[in-house]
């Protein structure tokens, strides 16, 4: 596995809640934190969630994100037009010996 | 204010060299370790290589193993990604960005560059 799988879009309205999921495998989020980034367009990544579910100062607290498992989520509730963005989750990988992305999900909000 | 710019890109034949600089400001950069991430044109991250607060200390993805070397200097707050045998596949944007952690597998990346363009093309 070279990437963590992630769907490739999302979309929701505004004021609705949207999820994107993240899995992974035993050698990385299995065993590991998850990390969560946010690109806007044209723009560099962005540290959103860290930790699993912890945010970084200035973020929202309408962004959240869980880890279950081989498995993660990213919440997003109160969707807002400048949420629209590629976002990406991240963890270390011991085999990799190195961090994993995700394959990046890109949220269009209608 | 805490911010990393990057620079050196540009337009280099296949089989050619290129060095990235990444200067750093707003903080302590020898207490921190520091990543190379990339991102092809349309297409998502990719953790390239990594270098700890000292410079002993060097891990990379196996794409780049033998052509890419990471480097720092401390004393002039500068990281530095020398980028050897380039091939098309290497053509991307370029991101440095620090890493913050409590053990290597917790890392994250908190501040990022705002990137530098390398485009592998004869």
């Amino acid at each position: 596995q070279s990437v963590l799988t992630q769907p490739p879009s999302a979309s929701g309205t505004p004021g609705q809640r949207v999820t994107i999921s993240c899995s992974g495998r035993s050698s990385n989020i299995g065993s590991n934190a998850v990390n969560w980034y946010q690109q806007l367009p044209g723009t560099a990544p962005k540290l959103l969630i860290y930790s699993n579910n912890q945010r970084p100062s200035g973020v929202p607290d309408r962004f959240s994100g869980s880890k279950s498992g081989t498995s993660a989520s990213l919440a997003i509730s109160g969707l807002q037009s400048e949420d629209e963005a590629d976002y990406y989750c991240a963890s270390w990988d011991d085999s990799l010996n190195g961090v994993l992305f995700g394959g990046g999900t890109k949220l269009t909000v209608l | 204010e805490v911010q990393l710019v990057e620079s050196g890109g540009g337009l280099v034949q296949p089989g050619g060299s290129l060095r990235l600089s990444c200067t750093a400001s707003g903080f302590t950069f020898s207490s921190y370790w520091m990543h190379w991430v990339r991102q092809a044109p349309g297409k998502g991250l990719v953790w390239v290589l990594r270098i700890n607060s000292d410079g002993s200390n060097i891990k990379n993805a196996d794409s780049v193993k033998g052509r890419f070397t990471i480097s720092r200097d401390n004393a002039k707050n500068m990281l530095s990604l020398q980028m050897n045998s380039l091939r098309a596949e290497d053509t991307a944007v370029y991101y440095c960005a620090r890493g913050r952690m409590t053990s290597e597998t917790t890392t994250r990346l908190d501040v990022w560059g705002q990137g530098t363009t390398v485009t592998v093309s004869s």
